[in-house]
Protein backbone atom coordinates (compact mmCIF):
# COMPACT_ATOMS: atom_id res chain seq x y z
CA UNK A 1 0.00 0.00 0.00
CA UNK A 2 0.45 3.62 -0.31
CA UNK A 3 3.27 4.83 2.37
CA UNK A 4 4.44 8.51 2.99
CA UNK A 5 6.92 8.54 6.49
CA UNK A 6 8.34 11.50 7.51
CA UNK A 7 11.14 12.65 9.46
CA UNK A 8 10.76 12.88 12.94
CA UNK A 9 9.86 16.66 15.41
CA UNK A 10 12.34 19.82 14.90
CA UNK A 11 12.96 22.38 17.03
CA UNK A 12 14.56 25.24 15.68
CA UNK A 13 15.67 28.69 16.63
CA UNK A 14 14.28 31.59 14.74
CA UNK A 15 16.37 32.73 11.75
CA UNK A 16 17.52 29.25 11.08
CA UNK A 17 16.59 26.66 8.25
CA UNK A 18 14.81 23.09 8.50
CA UNK A 19 14.67 20.34 6.33
CA UNK A 20 11.56 18.04 6.23
CA UNK A 21 12.21 14.56 4.11
CA UNK A 22 9.48 12.27 3.14
CA UNK A 23 10.15 8.87 2.39
CA UNK A 24 7.44 7.21 -0.06
CA UNK A 25 6.28 3.52 -1.16
CA UNK A 26 3.63 1.53 -3.00
CA UNK A 27 3.19 3.68 -5.81
CA UNK A 28 4.84 4.98 -9.53
CA UNK A 29 7.05 7.79 -7.59
CA UNK A 30 7.22 9.49 -10.92
CA UNK A 31 3.45 9.19 -11.80
CA UNK A 32 2.42 11.65 -8.38
CA UNK A 33 3.31 15.14 -7.99
CA UNK A 34 4.14 15.93 -3.79
CA UNK A 35 2.25 18.76 -1.88
CA UNK A 36 3.41 20.29 0.98
CA UNK A 37 0.81 21.74 3.65
CA UNK A 38 1.07 22.72 6.97
CA UNK A 39 -1.25 23.36 9.84
CA UNK A 40 -0.09 26.26 12.64
CA UNK A 41 -1.55 25.83 16.06
CA UNK A 42 -4.86 26.46 15.60
CA UNK A 43 -5.36 27.25 12.64
CA UNK A 44 -6.36 25.54 9.45
CA UNK A 45 -4.56 23.93 6.47
CA UNK A 46 -2.02 26.15 4.53
CA UNK A 47 -0.82 24.66 1.30
CA UNK A 48 2.97 25.47 1.05
CA UNK A 49 3.65 24.25 -2.91
CA UNK A 50 4.12 21.04 -4.86
CA UNK A 51 7.23 19.61 -6.72
CA UNK A 52 6.68 17.54 -9.87
CA UNK A 53 8.23 14.28 -10.02
CA UNK A 54 8.66 14.29 -13.29
CA UNK A 55 10.30 16.78 -13.99
CA UNK A 56 11.48 18.79 -10.78
CA UNK A 57 8.44 21.70 -11.80
CA UNK A 58 7.92 23.75 -8.64
CA UNK A 59 4.88 25.93 -7.75
CA UNK A 60 5.09 27.72 -4.66
CA UNK A 61 2.70 29.49 -2.69
CA UNK A 62 3.39 33.52 -3.25
CA UNK A 63 3.43 33.58 0.50
CA UNK A 64 6.63 30.88 0.97
CA UNK A 65 8.36 31.73 -2.84
CA UNK A 66 11.02 33.62 -0.97
CA UNK A 67 11.68 31.17 1.99
CA UNK A 68 10.95 27.66 0.51
CA UNK A 69 12.68 24.59 -1.56
CA UNK A 70 10.59 21.42 -2.34
CA UNK A 71 12.99 18.72 -4.44
CA UNK A 72 12.89 15.50 -4.83
CA UNK A 73 15.36 12.46 -5.39
CA UNK A 74 14.02 9.23 -7.50
CA UNK A 75 16.53 6.95 -6.26
CA UNK A 76 15.55 6.92 -2.50
CA UNK A 77 12.00 8.07 -3.48
CA UNK A 78 12.13 10.85 -1.17
CA UNK A 79 10.27 14.28 -1.35
CA UNK A 80 12.46 17.03 0.78
CA UNK A 81 11.02 20.68 1.84
CA UNK A 82 13.15 23.05 3.32
CA UNK A 83 11.98 26.46 4.50
CA UNK A 84 14.58 29.34 5.33
CA UNK A 85 14.68 32.03 7.73
CA UNK A 86 12.86 30.43 10.01
CA UNK A 87 10.06 32.69 12.28
CA UNK A 88 7.41 32.37 15.45
CA UNK A 89 5.14 32.01 13.15
CA UNK A 90 6.11 28.62 11.53
CA UNK A 91 5.53 26.63 14.34
CA UNK A 92 3.20 23.70 12.66
CA UNK A 93 2.64 20.60 11.79
CA UNK A 94 4.16 20.08 7.96
CA UNK A 95 2.85 17.22 5.85
CA UNK A 96 3.35 15.78 2.47
CA UNK A 97 0.66 14.23 0.09
CA UNK A 98 0.74 12.66 -3.02
CA UNK A 99 -1.11 14.31 -5.78
CA UNK A 100 -4.20 12.59 -7.26
CA UNK A 101 -3.48 14.77 -10.80
CA UNK A 102 -1.04 17.33 -11.00
CA UNK A 103 -2.32 20.73 -8.66
CA UNK A 104 -5.56 18.47 -8.10
CA UNK A 105 -6.25 16.22 -5.00
CA UNK A 106 -4.38 14.87 -2.54
CA UNK A 107 -4.73 11.50 -2.29
CA UNK A 108 -2.31 9.54 0.54
CA UNK A 109 -0.43 12.00 3.34
CA UNK A 110 2.24 11.48 5.60
CA UNK A 111 1.68 11.62 9.43
CA UNK A 112 2.81 15.14 9.77
CA UNK A 113 6.25 16.33 11.36
CA UNK A 114 6.50 19.18 13.77
CA UNK A 115 8.41 21.83 13.69
CA UNK A 116 8.75 24.04 16.56
CA UNK A 117 10.38 27.57 15.84
CA UNK A 118 11.34 28.94 19.84
CA UNK A 119 14.64 30.87 20.59
CA UNK B 1 -7.42 34.55 4.93
CA UNK B 2 -8.45 31.83 2.91
CA UNK B 3 -10.31 32.74 -0.40
CA UNK B 4 -12.20 30.15 0.30
CA UNK B 5 -15.24 30.22 2.63
CA UNK B 6 -16.61 28.02 4.82
CA UNK B 7 -18.39 28.46 8.12
CA UNK B 8 -16.37 27.58 11.01
CA UNK B 9 -18.40 25.44 12.66
CA UNK B 10 -21.62 23.01 12.17
CA UNK B 11 -23.39 20.77 14.82
CA UNK B 12 -26.29 17.92 14.41
CA UNK B 13 -27.44 15.26 16.22
CA UNK B 14 -26.73 11.36 15.49
CA UNK B 15 -28.51 10.01 12.38
CA UNK B 16 -28.98 13.92 11.10
CA UNK B 17 -27.76 15.32 7.74
CA UNK B 18 -25.76 18.23 7.95
CA UNK B 19 -24.26 19.90 4.97
CA UNK B 20 -20.50 22.39 4.84
CA UNK B 21 -20.91 24.82 2.25
CA UNK B 22 -17.55 26.43 0.41
CA UNK B 23 -17.69 30.06 -1.21
CA UNK B 24 -15.10 31.02 -3.63
CA UNK B 25 -15.06 32.82 -6.50
CA UNK B 26 -14.57 33.75 -10.23
CA UNK B 27 -10.82 32.81 -9.89
CA UNK B 28 -10.92 29.56 -7.90
CA UNK B 29 -14.89 27.23 -7.97
CA UNK B 30 -16.33 29.34 -10.61
CA UNK B 31 -13.69 29.11 -13.10
CA UNK B 32 -14.78 25.59 -13.02
CA UNK B 33 -11.85 24.47 -11.84
CA UNK B 34 -12.42 21.05 -9.42
CA UNK B 35 -13.17 21.07 -5.55
CA UNK B 36 -11.99 18.41 -2.99
CA UNK B 37 -13.03 17.71 0.53
CA UNK B 38 -10.70 16.08 3.49
CA UNK B 39 -11.67 15.13 7.03
CA UNK B 40 -9.45 16.22 9.52
CA UNK B 41 -9.67 14.17 12.91
CA UNK B 42 -7.10 15.90 16.05
CA UNK B 43 -3.60 13.99 15.48
CA UNK B 44 -4.10 12.68 12.47
CA UNK B 45 -2.99 13.27 8.94
CA UNK B 46 -5.87 14.49 7.07
CA UNK B 47 -8.04 12.23 4.98
CA UNK B 48 -9.60 13.02 1.38
CA UNK B 49 -12.90 12.17 1.71
CA UNK B 50 -14.47 13.61 -2.01
CA UNK B 51 -12.44 14.40 -5.21
CA UNK B 52 -13.15 15.98 -8.47
CA UNK B 53 -16.45 17.86 -6.64
CA UNK B 54 -18.75 14.47 -6.14
CA UNK B 55 -16.00 11.35 -6.54
CA UNK B 56 -15.49 9.13 -3.31
CA UNK B 57 -12.37 7.21 -2.94
CA UNK B 58 -12.74 3.91 -2.11
CA UNK B 59 -13.30 3.08 1.28
CA UNK B 60 -15.66 6.37 1.92
CA UNK B 61 -19.20 5.82 2.83
CA UNK B 62 -21.64 6.45 0.45
CA UNK B 63 -23.02 8.79 3.65
CA UNK B 64 -20.47 11.43 2.44
CA UNK B 65 -21.48 13.40 -1.05
CA UNK B 66 -20.88 16.34 -2.22
CA UNK B 67 -22.01 18.84 -5.02
CA UNK B 68 -20.96 22.34 -6.95
CA UNK B 69 -22.58 25.02 -8.53
CA UNK B 70 -21.11 28.51 -10.06
CA UNK B 71 -19.18 29.78 -7.13
CA UNK B 72 -19.98 27.57 -4.30
CA UNK B 73 -19.86 23.39 -3.42
CA UNK B 74 -21.05 21.88 -0.68
CA UNK B 75 -20.46 18.76 1.47
CA UNK B 76 -22.90 16.63 2.50
CA UNK B 77 -23.16 14.00 5.54
CA UNK B 78 -25.91 12.11 6.36
CA UNK B 79 -26.80 9.80 9.31
CA UNK B 80 -24.24 11.39 11.30
CA UNK B 81 -22.38 9.27 13.89
CA UNK B 82 -20.15 10.48 16.93
CA UNK B 83 -16.77 9.22 14.76
CA UNK B 84 -17.61 12.01 12.20
CA UNK B 85 -16.93 14.49 14.90
CA UNK B 86 -13.57 16.44 12.62
CA UNK B 87 -12.56 19.25 10.56
CA UNK B 88 -13.28 19.89 6.91
CA UNK B 89 -11.72 21.30 4.53
CA UNK B 90 -12.59 22.24 0.96
CA UNK B 91 -9.68 22.58 -1.50
CA UNK B 92 -9.72 24.17 -4.87
CA UNK B 93 -6.85 25.55 -7.56
CA UNK B 94 -6.99 29.51 -7.85
CA UNK B 95 -5.20 30.82 -11.06
CA UNK B 96 -4.78 34.22 -9.46
CA UNK B 97 -2.46 32.72 -7.12
CA UNK B 98 -1.13 29.95 -9.54
CA UNK B 99 -1.52 26.98 -6.76
CA UNK B 100 -3.92 25.22 -4.46
CA UNK B 101 -5.24 26.56 -1.86
CA UNK B 102 -8.07 25.22 1.23
CA UNK B 103 -10.50 26.80 2.77
CA UNK B 104 -10.19 27.84 6.43
CA UNK B 105 -12.16 24.40 7.58
CA UNK B 106 -15.22 23.68 9.88
CA UNK B 107 -15.33 22.35 13.12
CA UNK B 108 -18.37 19.27 13.14
CA UNK B 109 -20.07 18.97 16.09
CA UNK B 110 -21.70 15.51 16.94
CA UNK B 111 -24.65 16.29 19.42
Amino acid sequence: QVQLLQSGAEVEKPGASVKVSCKTSGYSFSSHGISWVRQAPGQGLEWMGRISTHNDDTNYDLKFEHRVMMTVDTVTRTAYMELRSLRSDDTAVYYCATEGEELEWLEHWGQGTLVTVTS
Amino acid sequence: QSVLTQPPSVSGAPGQRVTISCTGSNSNIGAGYNVHWYQHLPGAAPKLLIYGNTNRPSGVPDRFTASKSGTSASLAITGLQAEDEADYYCQSYDSSLSGSLFGGGTKLTVL
